[in-house]
């Protein structure tokens, strides 16, 4: 079984300041890893995954994520944040083939202050 | 591509009685994902549906929900004898297992349910 921990349950932050949200995850098998986002009253979009080869992924916004085997860990990072980056952000696994049922964690409310 | 769509957007229903969710995926997926998500979690995942089979439920579905998926396109979850605890936002996800982006689930905007 595979399970996931998101270590902050919310991060408020300056604009222009860096952020890092902490994700570590838990599995015996082989995983993918995501990262989606939720903004006010929409519905959850990929913002970036990782399925093998390079461990530092990128989305088109800006944020980046580093898979690190040995730490079991899929941080998500920005170097500067703004306004609009305010949503709650959910980092989640899923086996690598199958049918890939994701397992998510329980999400950080990353709110950005002017 | 019009997007995963469920409807109702908002239910509000008094326990004990029935509700059913739909939701239409993206035309050709033919994986489809029904998840729940309470306040301050992550969604949890609760049924997959590979064209009209039924591959897996979790055991979070108890014996009143039921979920379909008739024709391999559009799928329907039932509730029935609803109780406050059901109360969630469901979300719905496709993918497809053919394409190039079969790795990423497409989610709809959620029906939001509260239980009185």
């Amino acid at each position: 079984a595979q399970s996931v921990t998101q270590l902050d349950s919310q991060v408020p932050v300056f604009e222009e300041a860096p952020v890092e949200l902490r994700c570590n995850y838990s599995s015996s098998v082989s995983v993918y890893l995501f990262w989606y986002v939720q903004y006010p009253n929409q519905g959850l979009q990929l913002l970036l995954k990782y399925l093998s080869g390079s461990t530092l992924v990128e989305s088109i916004n800006g944020f980046e994520a580093e898979f690190n085997k040995s730490q079991t860990s899929f941080h998500l990072r920005k170097p500067s944040v703004h306004i609009s980056d305010t949503a709650e952000y959910f980092c989640a696994v899923s086996r690598t083939g199958g049918y890939n049922k994701l397992i998510f964690g329980a999400g950080t409310r990353l709110a950005v202050h002017p | 591509d019009t997007g995963v769509s469920q409807d109702p957007r908002h239910k509000i229903t008094k326990r004990g009685q029935n509700v059913t969710f739909r939701c239409d995926p993206i035309s050709e997926h033919n994986r489809l994902y029904w998840y729940r998500q309470t306040l301050g979690q992550g969604p949890e995942f609760l049924t997959y549906f590979q064209n009209e089979a039924q591959l897996e439920k979790s055991r979070l579905l108890s014996d009143r929900f039921s979920a379909e998926r008739p024709k391999g396109s559009f799928s329907t979850l039932e509730i029935q004898r609803t109780e406050q605890g059901d109360s969630a936002m469901y979300l719905c996800a496709s993918s497809s297992q053919t394409s190039g982006r079969g790795i990423e689930q497409f989610f709809g905007p959620g029906t939001r349910l509260t239980v009185l």
